[in-house]
């Protein structure tokens, strides 16, 4: 059974940084795209980035270019979302994905976790 | 950038059809996945690649694209069906996942 456990989320000041991870179990992890997308209350989906299984393809939404870095551990089963310079307008559930194909549908998804952003 | 209109709502009685459509320019040259998420979960694959559907998906959803309009079709609305559902393709030219606005199903 595909497992996407994700961890890391809280409460981060205007400016400040967090750390998200994502464990994966039930499938081959390194075989895979990941993907993390997030909902700010009340809202829709928003795609935040990509990683192909190698690493060497990355994507980030404009909104989040330049502060957030994707990376993974295939030795580690995991993926990780790197939040810097965070603002209020981060908050949000990031939820992260498992990706049929670089270009495909999001197959599995974990169960999200909170981002906080405030003073 | 791409960008994917659905409807905020739509309503339907119980074992009527629903029809939920998402909007781009030429999406016809996309694929399209539908996503289904339900009040406090995460969102869940229901149709991919315009018309396919995930191994446990049941046959009442269905998917089409044509020009610039593409549909989800839930045959014979059920109350468990209710909840958000999202559209979303792969940009090509700006190398950007792109998630329509999501439309409330409310089954009457």
């Amino acid at each position: 059974e595909v497992q996407l456990v994700e961890s890391g989320g809280g409460l981060g000041k205007p400016g400040g940084s967090l750390r998200l991870s994502c464990a994966a179990s039930g499938f081959a992890f390194s075989s895979y795209t990941m993907t993390w997308v997030r909902q700010a209350p009340g809202k829709g989906l928003e795609w935040v980035s990509t990683i192909s299984s190698s690493s060497i393809y990355i994507y980030y939404a404009d909104s989040v270019k330049g502060r957030f870095t994707i990376s993974r551990d295939n030795a580690k089963n995991s993926v990780y979302l790197q939040m810097n310079s965070l603002r209020a307008e981060d908050t949000a559930v990031y939820f992260c994905g498992r990706d049929e194909s670089l270009v495909g549908a999001t197959d599995s998804w974990g169960q999200g976790t909170l981002v906080t952003v405030s003073s | 950038s791409y960008v994917l209109t659905q409807p905020p709502s739509v309503s339907v009685a119980p074992g009527q059809p629903a029809r939920i459509t998402c909007g781009g320019n030429n999406i016809r040259s996309k694929s399209v996945h539908w996503y289904q998420q339900k009040p406090g979960q995460a969102p869940s694959l229901v149709v991919y690649d315009d018309s396919s559907r995930p191994s446990g998906i049941t046959d009442r959803f269905s998917g089409s694209n044509s020009e610039n309009t593409a549909a989800l079709t839930i045959s014979r609305v059920e109350a468990g069906d209710e909840g958000d559902y999202y559209c979303q393709v792969w940009d090509k030219s700006s190398a950007h996942r792109v998630f329509g606005g999501g439309t409330k199903l409310t089954v009457l």
